[in-house]
């Protein structure tokens, strides 16, 4: 079956400007998640969505990053006004469930702001 | 802050070698230990999900096992082919946060010469 999509693959943005990355996760996982991977760092968590509830925004690095799950499908993760420090590969994955279930990785969107 | 570390960063092994790496992660609160492997250009894949002190898992050349008690995991690969080569990722999950909260170790590099 299909697995996690992510679009673009590659996006090169100037600093200041938005940007959308999205998720497409397989088909009938409530839960949802974003990380991202800087250069010479782990794989960072951002966000959580699971079902209908509230998502965990705890991993959020400041208010320019917010997403969105619109239908307990799709996701887009914004960056608002860029820096170069945004600049990462931005993985999602999806689970049948939170905790203790295994996690399917998108291929990412390796994000670059000059 | 919680810190998961992974040893070492990197290692070199030839075709047929078995290794081992490690895993450490806090000792309270524990709930779930993930491993994942990430080949270059691919997305992290799942290997093992594990909740049980004392748990032993197995898939195919690859198995881990796991102390809650003193916090660490390790991840074993007997008899390593050129295709066993990548970056092995773990993951800690504690009681008491969001179920969505994984925290990445920055993972082992492994390389298998052919």
């Amino acid at each position: 079956g299909a697995g996690v999509s992510q679009s673009p693959s590659n996006k090169v943005t100037e600093k200041g400007k938005d940007v959308e990355l999205r998720c497409d996760p397989i088909s009938g996982h409530t839960a949802l998640y974003w990380y991202r991977q800087s250069l010479g760092q782990g794989l960072e968590f951002l966000i959580y969505f699971q079902g209908n509830s509230a998502p965990d925004k705890s991993g959020l690095p400041s208010d320019r990053f917010s997403a969105e799950r619109t239908g307990g499908s799709v996701s887009t993760l914004t960056i608002q006004r860029t820096q170069q420090e945004d600049s990462a590969v931005y993985l999602c994955a999806s689970s049948p469930w939170g905790g203790t279930y295994e996690q399917y990785f998108g291929p990412g969107t390796r994000l670059t702001v000059t | 802050i919680l810190n998961v570390e992974q040893s070492p960063q990197s290692l070199h092994v030839q075709e047929g070698d078995s290794t081992n790496f490690t895993c450490s992660f806090p000792s309270s609160n524990f709930y779930a230990l993930h491993w994942y492997r990430w080949e270059t250009a691919k997305s992290p894949e799942a290997l093992f999900v594990m909740t049980l002190n004392g748990d032993e898992k197995k898939k195919g050349r690859i198995s881990a096992t796991l102390n809650t008690k003193e916090g660490y995991s390790y991840l074993y690969i007997k008899g390593s082919q050129p295709e066993d080569s990548a970056t092995y990722l773990c993951a800690f999950m504690g009681y008491g946060g969001s179920q969505g909260n994984l925290i990445f170790g920055k993972g082992t590099k492994l390389s298998v010469k052919p």
